[in-house]
Order: C-alpha cells, then structure tokens, then sequence
C-alpha cells in the first residue's frame, strides 16, 4: 500500500527565510508524487508533481521538490518565505501502476513571521 | 470559470437526519471524487467515480453513498448522519478514467457538523 509520511504539522519561518516542508513515501512501485497548498477556506491547489521525469520539479508561487529515491523523499522548498505562502501543504501519493487512488499526508500548517 | 462547485458551503444536521451534498465540475472530466477532511488526519477518499456510471468504494465509504448523475455531476449522501461525520467534505474531479499522475481540481468545501 502507498503511503505519505510528513514530519511535523506545523512549521513556522521568519519572511525572507527559507522553507522546507518534509514527506516521505511509501510505494512498492515508482510513485507518481504531488505537493498541493490550501489556502484558509479554500479547496487544494496543485503546487507541483513528479512524474519520473526530471528529479527536480520547478512549481508554481517559487516552490520546487526534489525526488529522491534513495531516501523515499519529496520535500518541497522555498528560498525565500513571502507572508502568502502561509496555508497548509499536502503532500500526496500515487501509483504508476493502473488506476490507484491518490493518498494524501496528513498536511503541515506553515506559518510565516513577519 | 466555475470548475468545481459545491453546495451547500455549511450545513449542521441532527443524528439522524439526512442529507445530500452535491458537485458539479464544467471542465468536461471523466472523473469525480469525495473527499473528508478531519485535523490530523488530511484527506481520505470516501467514493470515486473513474467515469460516467461507474463508482467506488474509496478508503472510507461507510455511511455514505454517492451518485453519478451525469457526467458533470457527483453527489454524496448521508443516509443517517452520526456525529462521527462532522467534517470538511471536498468534491474534486480529473481529466482522465486513468488519473494516476492527473491534477486533482478541487472544490471549496462544504462544513458538516452533527450534533
């Protein structure tokens, strides 16, 4: 079974600094991977995904993943915080092979200090 | 562009009582989808629909059942609501039947409380 871990619910960053949000997967076959934000009263938005192309995907808003295998991990990062980018990230999952749900993490609350 | 919509955006039931939250999408999509989304646990898919008079069970299906009334439109009921269902539900849709590495478009959301 797939799965998305994602290390810490809430994280909080000076503006101007660095953002990284950590996941981790599980699959027993190459994943198709997701990052998507939700903004406060809205529904999810894709950020970003890998499909097995190149292991560094560019997103929308300044954000970027990297794939790597041999850690099973996909964080997203940002160099530098804007006060916007605060909302909640998920990070999600799903398998290359036939039709498979996507698997959602259980999300991380970013907080951005001006 | 509309997208995805859904309705009611609130709604607070009595156990017991029954109710039908309703999506539609108007990007033409295949496929449509009902999510729950309860703190610390993110989403869970609920029911699917891969295309147009097909659905199936997601990761947590009791207690609902859901309709794919034409290809534009998915609805979920709650035949008798219980306080466990008290939640965020997001309707969401896609391209393809096949959507494995497909882009998720999502609803804003209806909030459910049962009391």
């Amino acid at each position: 079974a797939q799965s998305v871990t994602q290390l810490g619910s809430h994280v909080s960053v000076s503006e101007g600094a660095l953002v990284l949000l950590r996941c981790n997967y599980s699959s027993s076959v190459p994943p198709y991977l997701f990052w998507y934000v939700q903004y406060p009263n809205q529904g999810l938005q894709l950020l970003l995904k890998y499909t097995s192309a190149a292991t560094l995907v560019k997103g929308i808003n300044g954000f970027e993943a990297e794939f790597k295998k041999s850690e099973t991990s996909f964080h997203l990062t940002k160099p530098s915080a804007h006060m916007r980018d605060a909302a909640e990230y998920f990070c999600a999952v799903s398998d290359t092979r036939g039709y498979q749900k996507v698997t959602f993490g259980t999300g991380t609350k970013l907080q951005v200090i001006p | 562009n509309a997208g995805v919509t859904q309705t009611p955006k609130f709604q607070v039931l009595k156990t017991g009582q029954s109710m039908t939250l309703q999506c539609a999408q108007d990007m033409n999509h295949n496929s449509m989808y009902w999510y729950r989304q309860d703190p610390g646990m993110g989403l869970r898919l609920i029911y699917y629909s891969a295309s147009e008079g097909t659905t199936d069970k997601g990761e947590v299906p009791n207690g609902y059942n859901v309709s794919r009334l034409n290809k534009r439109e998915f609805s979920l009921r709650l035949e008798s609501a219980a306080p466990s269902q008290t939640s965020v539900y997001f309707c969401a849709s896609s391209e393809a039947e096949y959507p494995t590495n497909e882009k998720l478009f999502f609803g804003s959301g209806t909030q459910l409380s049962v009391l």
